[in-house]
């Protein structure tokens, strides 16, 4: 089955820095998610990502595809405290073989 | 346009008693899952229905864990009888089709103390 892992864990960064977070699959990625999770609340579908070598930006925020299709990245412009929370990955086939990775808790210093 | 919506947002309660979670996916999504998220595993796939049927059940835990859904706009998730262990987030989700993007909504926390 595909494993997602996701570094860093967790990223404290100062409000105004650029940040990177990354994804890495154990397969072939067809269809790779980004969600971002505030404390409280559900998970908000950010983007999602199929082709190699694809970008896609939605604000401040890019996220990437490599040509492998093994590893995606997430990076924040310029962050703000609400960009704070916990970013997770998701992928793989449906119901039990869609995964996701075990996020990446971001909080930004104001 | 609303989104999945859970109820309760919390709810806290002793051991032993029942349990039930309520959700009402995006019209139109024929697709509904179930997902837990605590802290030691991270979000795990409970169950998920298709077009009302359950497909999957074998993410749920015990036979303690039930889920029905009697029609395309409704869905419980039952705990009975609950336990301290079953405290956690509990989430609905929804999607349009296979491959397609899961929505999720904002989860029902769960305490059982």
């Amino acid at each position: 089955s595909q494993e997602l892992e996701q570094s860093p864990q967790s990223l404290i960064v100062q409000e105004g820095k650029n940040l990177t977070i990354n994804c890495t699959s154990s397969k072939t990625l067809y269809g790779l998610y980004w969600y971002k999770q505030k404390y409280g609340e559900g998970l908000i579908f950010l983007m999602m990502l199929q082709k190699g070598g694809e970008e896609k930006s939605h604000e401040k925020i890019t996220a990437k595809l490599d040509e492998k299709k093994q590893q995606s990245s997430l990076h924040i412009t310029a962050s703000q405290p609400s960009h704070a929370g916990i970013y997770l990955c998701g992928a793989g086939g449906y119901g039990q073989n869609f995964v996701f990775g075990p996020g990446t808790r971001l909080s930004v210093l104001p | 346009d609303a989104g999945v919506i859970q109820s309760p947002r919390h709810e806290v309660t002793e051991m032993g008693q029942e349990v039930t979670l309520r959700c009402k996916p995006i019209s139109g999504h024929d697709y509904l899952f179930w997902y837990r998220q605590t802290m030691m595993r991270g979000l795990e796939l409970l169950i998920y229905f298709n077009n009302n049927v359950p497909i999957d059940d074998s993410g749920m835990p015990e036979d303690r864990f039930s889920a029905k859904m009697p029609n395309a706009s409704f869905s419980t998730l039952k705990i009975q009888p609950s336990e301290p262990r079953d405290s956690a987030v509990y989430f609905c989700a929804s999607s349009f089709g296979t491959g397609n993007t899961i929505y999720f909504g904002e989860g029902s926390w769960l305490t059982v103390v």
